[in-house]
């Protein structure tokens, strides 16, 4: 059965970074796109990028651009998710989700990042 | 992107239907029929419980419908069961391979 199984909590001081990963099982990695998606304590959904696992190319969202990047190992059927600078506002559960048209039928089950001094 | 446009809360009684909105403009929801909804519940992932605007993925009761009119995206539930009460979200295409998130809405089941 198709899972993916996502990196344990972290707790990072303001201005670090966090890499979070999701390990996929149970279908062909390269088949689908992984995308992240995040939600702030008692937020919404927030689309963050997404990576072409077969070719490795990614797409952001402006929000996000030039603090996060989306990689890799199709070796490993793990992609990876690094948010730099961090700050109070980034403290949220991280997810990644197995992408088919625009549609998110899998998800992992979350890690939460805490940004505190 | 601007997150798309859902009532903060809905409620309704068991066994009456309610209607969630999801307003986007003519660069999302009314420019592609990729409009999807999330159910999730507390301390939970997310669960997709309609895709393409109007499909239903495979173990998803038919109580749940969605449709689409111009820039407007909603999911109808009907038969309203206890076990419904959730938030809900709404995503569509944004083009140039972007998504976008409504803003969630509380279902709340008297």
């Amino acid at each position: 059965q198709v899972q993916l199984v996502q990196s344990g909590a972290e707790v990072k001081k303001p201005g670090a970074s966090v890499k979070v990963s999701c390990k996929a099982s149970g279908y062909t990695f390269t088949s689908y796109a992984i995308h992240w998606v995040r939600q702030a304590p008692g937020q919404g959904l927030e689309w963050m990028g997404w990576i072409h696992t077969g070719n490795g190319n990614t797409k952001y969202s402006q929000r996000f651009q030039g603090r996060v990047t989306i990689t890799r190992d199709t070796s490993a059927s793990t992609a990876y998710m690094d948010l730099s600078s961090l700050g109070s506002e980034d403290t949220a559960v991280y997810y990644c989700a197995r992408e088919f048209n625009c549609n998110y039928e899998y998800w992992g089950q979350g890690t939460l990042v805490t940004v505190s001094s | 992107q601007s997150a798309l446009t859902q009532p903060r809360s809905v409620s309704g009684s068991p066994g009456q239907s309610v209607t969630i909105s999801c307003t986007g403009t003519s660069s999302d929801v009314g420019g592609y029929n990729y409009v999807s909804w999330y159910q999730q519940h507390p301390g939970k992932a997310p669960k997709l419980m309609i895709y393409d605007v109007n499909k239903r993925p495979s173990g998803v009761p038919d109580r749940f419908s969605g449709s689409k009119s111009g820039n407007t995206a909603s999911l109808t539930i009907s038969g309203l069961q206890a076990e419904d009460e959730a938030d809900y979200y709404c995503c569509s295409y944004a083009g140039s391979y972007t998504l976008v998130f409504g803003g969630g809405t509380k279902l709340t089941v008297l």
